[in-house]
């Protein structure tokens, strides 16, 4: 199984561009990447999920290198609102893994 | 279309009870997972279920069961509860497992407390 490795924590200021790092050096070939964002109380709500190069949707970008040992989550212009937990999952052909990583606690400020 | 609903949102229990929790994926989804949160060991995978059948299992004890019926909701039990069970579990439905481009919608969850 992949495990996956985040920053615990980034700080950042309204309007800037953050990006999440995350590690995968297991990944299999079948696998792709899923992010996800939570608020406080809430369950985890997908964000954006790619296999490799870059995928971009009206709220954020992904970039996976061609080893795909890594993606980058790329959130443009951060508000306030953006202040949450982001996981990064490795997830394949069977189904959901159990590798959900620690997550990354963004915190912007304005 | 209505959201994953998972009832209920609270519940406080005693050391050594058993509880169920029920969980109702958006209609036509059939696949179900539940996870286990905590502020220690974050989000873990506990079991995916897909048309009645449980596909992957999470590194929990036996104490913890699950099921899905004919209509796809899902339930998962917890036998001879401990302290440590207090959690927000969460349950994701989605319409096939495995596939890309298959995204996953997570209930709100239900907050265990065990006392």
């Amino acid at each position: 199984l992949a495990k996956t490795t985040q920053p615990i924590s980034m700080d950042s200021y309204e309007g800037q561009e953050v990006n999440i790092t995350c590690s995968h050096n297991n990944i299999a070939t079948n696998d792709y990447i899923t992010w996800y964002q939570q608020f406080p109380s809430q369950g985890p709500r997908f964000i954006i999920q790619g296999y490799k190069t870059k995928v971009t949707n009206e709220v954020a970008s992904l970039f996976i290198p061609a080893d795909r040992k890594s993606s980058t989550l790329s959130l443009p212009r951060v508000s306030l609102s953006d202040t949450a937990v982001y996981y990064c999952l490795v997830e394949g052909a069977g189904g959901f893994k159990t590798i959900f990583g620690a997550g990354t606690r963004l915190f912007v400020k304005a | 279309k209505a959201g994953v609903t998972q009832t209920p949102r609270y519940l406080i229990k005693t050391r050594g009870q058993q509880v169920t929790l029920s969980c109702s994926p958006i209609s036509g989804h059939r696949s179900v997972s539940w996870y286990q949160q905590t502020p220690g060991q974050g989000l873990q995978f506990l079991f995916e279920y897909f048309s009645e059948t449980q596909r992957n299992k999470g590194n929990f004890p036996g104490r913890f069961s699950g099921r899905q019926f004919s209509n796809s909701r899902s339930e998962m039990n917890v036998s001879t509860l401990e302290l440590g069970d207090s959690a927000l579990y969460l349950c994701a439905s989605s319409l096939k497992p495995g596939e890309m481009n298959t995204e996953a919608f997570f209930g709100q969850g239900t907050r265990l407390t065990v006392v």
